[in-house]
């Protein structure tokens, strides 16, 4: 079963407005957590790194004050998209390392905004 | 930092027929190898994995072989079926602490029936 629970699957939303993205370890700490983006038919883009209890650490080119990322436990980890926009339009996808070493995905939400 | 190239980007075979997808990468540091299988619009499965210290792993119909010296690394699916239809990538861990994975563009294979 699935090891890393993501929510919410879907959302539409306006433009200008806010979306927050739960990603949580099921059964396991994690204190590290990593968030992707994935446009059709391509990869994942690694945009953060979620370090539980500092902050997080940014791929370049991402924008750390468009995509805050909080990982206020060592369940849980949020992705907030601010002031969303089209071009934000995308899957976002969390990860996170269990205690035997493999790396597990979320079931991703995809976003949409209009 | 790492870079991690796949081929081929597309590959259509016929049931019963073999899939070789290959991937190469940069950091002669890096240590840990998935392979991740995903279905459109789901969250990536991870189908098998290889650690730097074994040169190859089986799992049923599934392989991966590692050469380290020239830094690549195949997934292999023997006997495909039409569910092995998706998108495969690899991937290689990135060193410098944060053990982020570096994933390849993906191969999208097709199984035809």
């Amino acid at each position: 079963g699935a090891v890393v629970s993501q929510h919410p699957s879907r959302v539409i939303c306006k433009s200008g407005t806010s979306v927050k993205i739960e990603c949580r370890s099921l059964d396991f700490q994690a204190t590290t957590m990593f968030w992707y983006r994935q446009f059709p038919k391509q990869s994942l883009m690694l945009m953060a790194t979620s370090n539980e209890g500092s902050k997080a650490t940014y791929e370049q080119g991402v924008e750390k004050d468009k995509f805050l990322i909080n990982h206020a436990s060592l369940t849980l980890s949020t992705l907030t998209v601010t002031s969303a926009h089209p071009e934000d339009s995308s899957f976002y996808i969390c990860s996170a390392w269990t205690g035997n070493e493999k790396l597990f995905f979320g079931s991703g939400t995809q976003l949409s905004v209009l | 930092g790492e870079n991690v190239e796949q081929h081929p980007s597309t590959l259509s075979v016929q049931e019963g027929d073999s899939a070789v997808i290959k991937c190469t990468y940069s950091d002669s540091a890096s240590n840990y190898f998935p392979w991740y299988k995903q279905e459109l619009g789901k969250r990536p499965q991870l189908i098998i994995d290889i650690r730097s210290n074994v040169g190859e792993k089986k799992d049923q119909r599934i392989a991966v072989t590692l050469n380290k010296t020239a830094k690549h690394f195949s997934l292999h699916i023997t006997e495909t079926q039409p569910e092995d239809s998706a998108v495969y990538f690899c991937a290689a861990s990135s060193q410098g602490g944060s053990e982020k994975l570096v994933f390849g563009k993906g191969t999208k294979l097709t199984v035809n029936p």
